[in-house]
């Protein structure tokens, strides 16, 4: 059975600092892994992970994938009041578009 | 370009009716998942449909289910309802099966009295 491990469960900062989120997984026949933001109902697409090394960078947050030690990492600089969200880590294997979520980070960023 | 659109948004039902949710994915979107979203249980895959056939389904009962219809819409249907039921249920649209990237509607919150 896939299974997707997100650390630390939560996370109190004050804006500006840097954050670094954790996302292990176990999954037969991996395909991808995904990173969403969630504020209060939809989730929102952040990145993208197929190969290992390459870093995904979008404004201030960014992702890298490391598929020897099967772990990912979301990268959030300058924090912001408004990236206060669950984040959360998915992965998908070769079955189809099925995802397996990890139980999310929540973070709070406080003025 | 519109995004997923879930309708219901809010629904109070009580325990043994049944309910069905309808999601409308991305145009051009042809692949449809649902997932259940409960505090305890985080985010759990229900199926998937593509081409209005079920490709993948969770590990839910029966009384879950759902279908697909031509222009890629989607149902589900949840039968004689429990109480541990209420969850948000949210859709995700892909462009096709096997396309990774999924974008997800508002959800329906589903409460059972």
């Amino acid at each position: 059975e896939d299974k997707v491990v997100q650390s630390p469960l939560s996370l109190v900062v004050h804006e500006g600092d840097t954050v670094t989120l954790n996302c292990s997984y176990e999954v037969t026949n991996f395909r991808s892994l995904l990173w969403y933001k969630q504020e209060k109902k939809a989730p929102t697409f952040l990145f993208m992970l197929t190969s290992s090394g390459i870093e995904k960078k979008s404004g201030r947050l960014s992702s890298i994938l490391d598929k020897k030690e099967l772990f990912s990492i979301l990268n959030i600089t300058a924090t912001q009041t408004g990236d206060s969200a669950v984040y959360l880590c998915a992965v998908i294997n070769n079955a189809g578009n099925m995802l397996t979520f990890g139980g999310g980070t929540r973070l709070m960023v406080k003025p | 370009k519109a995004g997923v659109t879930q309708t219901p948004r809010y629904l109070i039902k009580t325990r043994g009716q049944q309910v069905t949710l309808s999601c409308s994915p991305i145009s051009g979107h042809r692949s449809v998942s649902w997932y259940q979203q409960t505090p305890g249980q985080g985010l759990q895959f229900l199926f998937e449909y593509f081409s209005e056939t079920q490709r993948n389904k969770g590990n839910f009962p029966g009384r879950f289910s759902g279908r697909q219809f031509s222009n890629s819409r989607s149902e589900m249907n949840v039968s004689t309802l429990e109480l541990g039921d209420s969850a948000l249920y949210l859709c995700a649209s892909s462009l096709r099966q096997g396309a990774g990237e999924a974008f997800f509607g508002q959800g329906t919150r589903l409460t059972v009295v």
